[in-house]
């Protein structure tokens, strides 16, 4: 199973919402991504997490807090978002977090923010 | 900082022609650098990965150099298809505070026209 899952597969919510993206793989990578990805740009590194510890956060505004709470599972906890968080949140995995792995990524989130 | 350049937004090409993207950076090397391919509101799937003291990579159809001197590498795609449609992504597998993390380019947006 090379898969990644990641639900919901799209999100609308409110500024005051509190709301939370799922990710998960069975291939058992021991590290894993979120990236957000704006319309007609590259995908963007927002955490890291390798063998369940967070490893990097790229400077990503508090009010993303990520949770890795097994091998297999991500997430992304959402509170007091911005219309222009509004974007494809995708997850992704990887053998290790140490290079030359390649990474698997799931379909994304599409996150509309009103 | 790392600069990355996709030398075309897009590129059109005829069916069964081949297709040549580039991927320009500045600063030093990657140890590895990989490419992927993504279609719209989907997210990125793995290709190929070549390693800094690797001239050349080949998968099927797809051909990858890497030239660490003149900091380029370019991908080949022969006997290009329609279904070969989609933007074609050039990601840096960099060294962060000891993990790895992919620096993606803008992407080169490829059709191949029947």
């Amino acid at each position: 199973d090379t898969e990644v899952t990641q639900t919901p597969k799209h999100l609308v919510m409110g500024m005051t919402n509190k709301k939370s993206l799922k990710c998960e793989q069975h291939m058992g990578h021991r590290a894993m991504y979120w990236y957000k990805q704006k319309a007609k740009k590259p995908p963007e590194l927002m955490f890291v997490y390798s063998y369940e510890k967070l490893s990097i956060n790229e400077s990503v505004p508090s009010r993303f807090s990520p949770e890795c709470p097994n091998s297999s599972l991500l997430n992304l906890h959402l509170h007091a978002l911005q219309p222009e968080d509004s974007a494809l949140y995708l997850c992704a995995s990887s053998r290790t977090g140490t290079g030359g792995s390649e990474q698997y990524f799931g379909p994304g989130t599409r996150l509309t923010v009103t | 900082s790392q600069k990355i350049e996709q030398n075309s937004e897009a590129l059109n090409i005829q069916e069964g022609k081949t297709a040549t993207l580039t991927c320009n950076y500045t600063n030093y090397s990657p140890a590895y650098l990989q490419w992927y391919r993504q279609d719209p509101g989907r997210g990125p799937v793995f290709l190929l990965l070549i390693r800094e003291n690797e001239k050349e990579k080949r998968k099927e159809r797809l051909k990858v150099t890497f030239d660490t001197t003149l900091k380029q590498s370019l991908f080949h795609i022969t006997a290009s298809q329609p279904a070969d449609s989609a933007t074609y992504l050039c990601a840096l597998d960099m060294r962060n505070s000891g993990y790895s993390t992919l620096t993606f380019g803008k992407g080169t947006m490829l059709l191949v026209s029947p």
